[in-house]
């Protein structure tokens, strides 16, 4: 079966930085996104890596190394509007996005 | 401005009652996307359609229908016949550009069945 795995929820303090993990098993792979989710809103758009590495942009980073499985989107400069969940989804072999649960992240002063 | 809309933002059944939930896209993409999101859960494929006249069931399909006679509006039912149908419903869209797949969703309803 295809399956995401990401923590259910993580709490960081505001002005630190935080790690957001997700290893995936899927049948193929031909991409992996990051998406970010406020409580009663829809997901947008935060990342796509297919090649291994880092990617960054801005104060959010995401990385992958197909080999392991596994993805990790890291936040730098952790503002309090970044109290969200972070998603984390994988394209399979047949161009179907695979979700994750979510990851629900908390911002304390 | 382009972008996804769906309507209502809230809404509320009876139990038994089919209800329709709109999606319509104005950013020329050809596929477009129901997914249901469940508190704990990841989002859930319900239906999808790449073109025109043209949809394909999702991995939790039943109970629920769609039509795309347009490009721009993929309007999801849910019938009397969805079990536990109470969930907040996303609508996506994605341009035709097969390497990135990237999605775009519109505000989402949240339905309530009484």
């Amino acid at each position: 079966g295809q399956n995401i795995d990401q923590p259910t929820e993580m709490t960081a303090t505001e002005g630190a930085i935080v790690q957001i993990n997700c290893t995936y098993q899927t049948s193929g792979f031909n991409g992996l996104f990051w998406y970010q989710q406020h409580a009663g809103e829809a997901p947008t758009f935060l990342s796509y890596n297919v090649l291994d590495g880092l990617e960054e942009k801005g104060r959010f980073s995401s990385f992958l190394s197909r080999s392991k499985g596994y993805s990790y989107l890291l936040l730098k400069e952790l503002q309090m509007k970044d109290s969200a969940s972070y998603l984390c989804a994988v394209l399979d072999s047949n161009y179907q996005l695979i979700w994750g649960a979510g990851t629900k992240l908390i911002i304390k002063p | 401005d382009g972008g996804i809309t769906q309507s209502p933002k809230y809404l509320f059944r009876k139990e038994g009652q089919n209800v329709t939930l709109s999606c319509e896209q104005n950013l020329n993409h050809d596929a477009m996307y129901w997914y249901r999101q469940d508190p704990g859960q990841g989002l859930r494929l319900i239906y999808y359609s790449q073109i025109v006249n043209d949809f394909q069931k999702g991995d939790i399909a039943e109970g629920y229908s769609v039509s795309r006679e347009k490009k721009e509006s993929f309007p999801l039912t849910v019938t009397s016949a969805q079990k536990n149908p109470t969930a907040f419903y996303l609508c996506a869209s994605s341009p035709p550009d097969r390497v990135t797949d990237t999605q775009y969703f519109g505000p989402g309803t949240r339905l309530t069945v009484l």
